[in-house]
């Protein structure tokens, strides 16, 4: 069946330090892939998809290419600020699910002035 | 431009009463679910529905309701309320149709219940 595994958290790093959150999936087929981010107290936002092969979701300086190779779409930033501390959700959605989406169960991100 | 509206945002009931959750979208999507969310548990679907008309279970159904007479809304209902069911509730929408598989879901902002 379909999964998604992230890497578990709490992540803390300083202002500024590069970020990586890492997800793997297993599906069948060609999924669309899902980064959400949920600030403290607020429900899930999208961040950026991809939805082929190779193809690179980006916002907000956040950056996650699809890699089908390696079944990854790992999440990226190259400088993170204080105000990118919340959760973030990596999610799977494949055809004949009946739109549900598959969800790994979230990296808090924790980041220091 | 609402997007999807949940009330209320927090909520103290009494072991066996019942509420109803209410779930509105503005948007003309034909998908929508409700999420409960549980410290180290993620995201688990309650149910959801497809259409007006139409509603399914997901994979923690027991001790909910639902159901869908419009497109814009898709109350919950808990039956009795117990203190297990204390939680953060999420109601999200999506598009389906088309291009079903490059929609994202759009999320309320939560109601938080506590059973006590």
């Amino acid at each position: 069946g379909n999964s998604v595994t992230q890497m578990e958290g709490p992540v803390t790093l300083s202002e500024e330090a590069f970020l990586t959150i890492n997800c793997t999936y297993t599906a069948t087929g060609y999924p669309s892939l899902f980064w959400y981010v949920q600030y403290p107290g607020e429900g899930l936002q999208l961040l950026l998809k991809a939805t082929k092969a190779d193809d690179k979701g980006s916002n907000k300086g956040f950056e996650a290419t699809y890699r089908k190779e390696t079944t990854s779409f790992h999440l990226e930033k190259g400088s993170v600020q204080v105000s990118d501390s919340a959760v973030y959700f990596c999610a799977l959605l494949n055809a004949g699910n009946n739109r549900k989406l598959i969800w790994g169960l979230g990296t808090s991100l924790a980041v220091n002035p | 431009n609402a997007g999807v509206t949940q009330t209320p945002k927090f909520q103290v009931l009494k072991t066996g009463q019942s509420m109803t959750l209410q779930c509105a979208q503005d948007m003309n999507h034909e998908y929508m679910s409700w999420y409960r969310q549980d410290p180290g548990m993620g995201l688990r679907l309650i149910h959801y529905s497809v259409g007006a008309g139409i509603t399914d279970q997901g994979e923690v159904p027991n001790g909910y309701n639902v159901s869908r007479s419009t497109t814009e809304d898709f109350p919950l209902r808990l039956l009795s309320a117990a203190p297990s069911q204390t939680s953060v509730y999420f109601c999200a929408s999506s598009k389906t149709g088309t291009g079903g598989l490059n929609y994202g879901y759009t999320f309320g902002s939560g109601t938080r219940l506590t059973v006590v």
